[in-house]
């Protein structure tokens, strides 16, 4: 157990389906990520939010909208999404924002197949 | 570009020890992390390295030499659940980390 919560575990979901993804730290943490893991690729960093305010948009394509509401929870709410956005969705936090190496703390991701 | 290399896949043999390789091409550096990924499972910290040289924990151990981009992670005394893949990251001087594709590790009894 990292202190990192996500559900669903599992999803699939239509092309036309809207569908939101939650992650919870329980670490008093002030940083969230949102990370997509694809077979053989780097992890993409999506998006960051400090003190729940979104400091990084790193070019996700608008059919990916995070909310942050507060310090504690993230989610990603998903809507008309392709096949190749098929992938492990992980959720991270950090003390503060990366820097002189604050370690991320992972949740177990929800495997998402989109069909 | 930004570029974290390591291998795709090793294999090692129980009670073994095994290297890890990561080469990093960044803007900048402020250090490189390694984490363990069992499948399905959350990415776990095991390393920061920001200075040259060698850390030791327990049976795992990571080097690092700014000069030459390059960090090692040392696995010893191999054990079946050291089976998983381990993903290699550098913090650039945005502070914004750069990941590695991972490298799956099998071992074998």
């Amino acid at each position: 157990e990292t202190g990192v919560t996500q559900t669903p575990r599992h999803l699939v979901m239509g092309m036309t389906n809207k569908k939101s993804l939650k992650c919870e730290q329980h670490l008093g943490h002030n940083a969230m990520y949102w990370y997509k893991q694809s077979a053989k690729k780097p992890l993409e960093l999506m998006f960051v939010y400090n003190f729940k305010e979104q400091t990084e948009n790193n070019s996700v394509p608008s059919r990916f909208s995070p909310e942050c509401p507060n310090s504690s929870h993230l989610f990603l709410h998903l809507h008309t999404l392709q096949p190749e956005d098929s992938a492990l969705y992980l959720c991270a936090s950090s003390q503060e924002l990366a820097g002189g190496g604050d370690t991320q703390y992972f949740g177990p991701g929800t495997r998402l197949t989109v069909l | 570009g930004q570029n974290i290399d390591q291998p795709t896949e090793m294999t090692a043999t129980e009670g073994a020890i095994v290297q890890i390789n990561c080469t990093y091409q960044t803007s900048g550096f402020n250090g490189l992390f390694w984490y363990q990924q069992h499948a399905g499972e959350a990415p776990t910290f095991l390393s920061y390295n920001v200075l040259d040289g060698l850390e030791e924990k327990g049976r795992f151990s990571s080097f690092l030499s700014r000069s030459k981009g390059y960090s090692y992670l040392l696995l010893k005394e191999l054990q079946m659940k050291d089976s998983a893949s381990y993903l290699c990251a550098v913090l650039d001087s945005n502070y914004q980390l750069i990941w590695g594709a991972g490298t799956k590790l099998i071992i074998k009894p």
